[in-house]
């Protein structure tokens, strides 16, 4: 089975820095898509970027940027120029490319809380 | 608004009742998923439909648990007898057929069992 591992539960970061959320997975499996989540206070969780696991680039969404590293299956998210809304819960997740039984559903890792501070 | 919306969006029971949620996906995705997620972790995934049709439950979906899509379009998650561990936020989402297509989360119903 797949699993997902946020192993920072909270991180800070202060206006206009570049912050580093770190993700790891396992999985035997060739092909599959990484997310990251973003889940503001008493909202709903929106996507923040996603990566296709046969593409060696790494995904980038304004100031939101992927570290793929395949073989160490691991995948960082970089928030560069942070800002006050950027405050939120990160969820890193998991999703198998093939349309198998439990292929379209995302698996999650535990989220890191993300404080930014003026 | 044409995202996904959840009703209710808070529910408080008494452990033993039953409840029922309801979810109105985007209206042209034909799949539907409901998650559950606890205090500080990420959200759990319990089913998911395509069209009409009950693909995959997760081992977390015990017998009290029953969900159903009639028609295809709007969801219904019903827990019977309620216990105190039943307390969760349920979401819902839904998306597009394909695996890179992305889910789309509704605002979810809190689940309070007294």
């Amino acid at each position: 089975a797949q699993t997902v591992t946020q192993s920072q539960p909270e991180m800070s970061v202060q206006e206009a820095e570049t912050v580093t959320l770190s993700c790891t997975y396992d999985t035997s499996e060739s092909d599959y898509y990484l997310f990251w989540y973003k889940q503001p206070p008493s909202r709903q969780m929106i996507l923040v970027i996603r990566q296709e696991a046969y593409k060696q680039q790494n995904a980038t969404e304004n100031r939101f940027s992927v570290n793929f590293q395949k073989a160490a299956k691991s995948f960082s998210l970089k928030i560069s120029d942070s800002q006050l809304g950027d405050a939120a819960m990160y969820f890193c997740a998991y999703r198998s490319a093939w349309a198998n039984q439990a292929g379209t559903a995302l698996i999650f890792g535990k989220g890191t809380t993300l404080s930014v501070s003026s | 608004d044409t995202g996904v919306s959840q009703d209710p969006r808070h529910k408080i029971t008494k452990r033993g009742q039953n409840v029922t949620f309801r979810c109105d996906p985007i209206s042209e995705h034909n799949r539907l998923y409901w998650y559950r997620q606890t205090l500080g972790q990420g959200p759990e995934f319990l089913t998911y439909f395509q069209n009409e049709a009950q693909l995959e439950k997760s081992r977390l979906l015990s017998d009290r648990f029953s969900a159903e899509r009639p028609k295809g379009s709007f969801s219904t998650l019903e827990i019977q007898r309620t216990e105190q561990g039943d307390s969760a936020m349920y979401l819902c989402a839904s998306s597009l057929r394909g695996g890179n297509n992305e889910q789309f989360f509704g605002p979810g119903t809190r689940l309070t069992v007294l």
